[in-house]
């Protein structure tokens, strides 16, 4: 298994552009995270699945944020009508369902929106 | 709810040193408690974890980390410090097994020769 695999690795846009990210989690691990993480400041949550359920979703997410794992194995995170706020590092990661064995993180994408 | 305050949020060593980074938590439950590492450019990495099993937990690179429930803290040592331990440190709490975890603002460290 290669790990928790983010693409792109990079993503320039401009303001009110549309960008789809995705996240390809390690094939054993149910559970599938996404946070968003800005200069100085820890991953914050927006939103985590088991299998292709959504389970929670960050209440300081905009309605602008939407995420799908359509088949239980990768997820997709879709920000609509971006601004510069946006502008950040988003990290998956995933784990097993029990244990709590902690996460596995992707390198994350960073975008930066101009 | 939970929360994560690291107190400070740079720590410098010199080579050799005892390194240790503070997290104090809060949880309304009994909490299940982290570190992360994040070496420049790189993703996020689990150091340590406690689930309950033990209140001293051995890491990955020499770390380990005491949980002290009446002090509600989980702080990160390491008895001699290396170049190779500069990097960011995240403290995080959860408090359901495998849910969402909230984590603190990071410290970083810095190793001087």
């Amino acid at each position: 298994d290669t790990g928790v695999s983010q693409n792109p690795r990079h993503k320039i846009t401009k303001r009110g552009q549309n960008v789809t990210f995705r996240c390809d989690p390690i094939s054993e691990h149910n559970r599938l995270y996404w946070y968003r993480q800005t200069l100085g400041q820890g991953p914050e949550f927006l939103t985590y699945f088991q299998n292709e359920a959504q389970l929670e979703k960050s209440r300081l997410l905009s309605d602008r944020f939407s995420a799908e794992r359509p088949k239980g194995s990768f997820s997709t995170l879709e920000i609509q009508r971006t601004e510069q706020g946006d502008s950040a590092m988003y990290l998956c990661a995933s784990s097993e369902t029990l244990g709590n064995y902690g996460y596995t993180f992707g390198s994350g994408t960073r975008l930066t929106v101009v | 709810a939970q929360s994560v305050t690291q107190l400070g949020s740079h720590v410098s060593v010199s080579e050799g040193a005892l390194v240790l980074l503070r997290c104090n938590y809060s949880s309304s439950v009994p909490p299940y408690l982290f570190w992360y590492v994040q070496y420049p450019n790189q993703g996020l990495q689990l150091l340590l974890k406690y689930t309950s099993a033990a209140t001293l937990v051995k890491g990955i690179n020499g770390f380990e980390a005491e949980f002290k429930k009446s002090e509600t803290s989980f702080h990160l040592t390491k008895p001699s410090a290396h170049m190779s331990d500069a990097a960011e440190y995240f403290c995080a709490v959860s408090d359901t097994n495998a849910g969402k975890s909230t984590f603190g603002d990071g410290t970083t460290l810095t190793v001087k020769p």
